[in-house]
């Protein structure tokens, strides 16, 4: 079956260095999302991206984030400036949405990404 | 803002025996779409079930079913006959009917324990 690989597993970074995760979402996916879990809290939406564009983000999407989709496999998240509040697990996740009926998400396993 | 609770944070089960995981919603839409996601130990999220709420008919896969109270705005999954391998972290999810689909909003999750 078809997975949504994410590289690297486990990433530890030093406050205010930059930081970009990696995803490779399902081949005929059109739709790319973004996720992150601050331990032992809900799993939060960031960022959803169709068609080379950003089509919706959150309130925590902000100017330090970015997307990019750099060649047409790879689905990339930029941190700019690492803060300690973004430690966190950070999933990745792809869909194509059906014509009539719910959108379903396929999740990655998730980055770690723990600041210092 | 829509949310979604989930007010067992962990529970446990005897194999073979039947459990039922609770959610609560609160939206103001008529129209929307709700998921389980199953996720096991250090491994990606997949999708258990999923319910569409103008459909009245609980949705069923295998084992696994629903109880969806549009009113009460409850939706909890039951599941049956509990394996060894349906141990894992439980997240009850919410999306919008339309353009926001892939913005899915998520319960802080019940982790389930299965007992030989």
């Amino acid at each position: 079956e078809p997975e949504v690989t994410q590289t690297p597993s486990h990433q530890v970074t030093q406050m205010g260095q930059e930081v970009i995760l990696r995803c490779v979402p399902i081949s005929n996916h059109l739709y790319f999302y973004w996720y992150r879990q601050i331990l032992g809290q809900k799993v939060e939406f960031l960022v959803s991206f169709y068609n080379n564009e950003i089509s919706e983000k959150s309130e925590i999407f902000d100017d330090q984030f970015s997307v990019e989709r750099p060649d047409g496999s790879n689905f990339t998240l930029k941190i700019r400036s690492t803060k300690l509040e973004d430690s966190a697990m950070y999933f990745c996740a792809s869909s194509y949405p059906p014509r009539t009926g719910a959108n379903v998400l396929t999740f990655g396993a998730g980055s770690r990404l723990t600041v210092l | 803002a829509q949310t979604v609770t989930q007010s067992q944070p962990e529970m446990s089960v005897q194999e073979a025996e039947t459990v039922t995981l609770s959610c609560t919603y609160d939206t103001s839409e008529s129209d929307y779409y709700l998921f389980w996601y199953k996720q096991p130990p250090s491994r990606q999220m997949i999708l258990v079930i999923r319910q569409e709420a103008y459909k009245q008919q609980n949705a069923t896969e295998n084992r696994f079913s629903v109880n969806f109270q549009k009113a009460a705005k409850s939706f909890s999954l039951k599941i049956s006959d509990s394996q060894l391998g349906d141990a894992a972290m439980y997240f009850c999810a919410y999306s919008n009917y339309g353009g926001s689909q892939g913005n899915l909003i998520f319960g802080k999750g019940t982790k389930l324990s299965v007992k030989p």
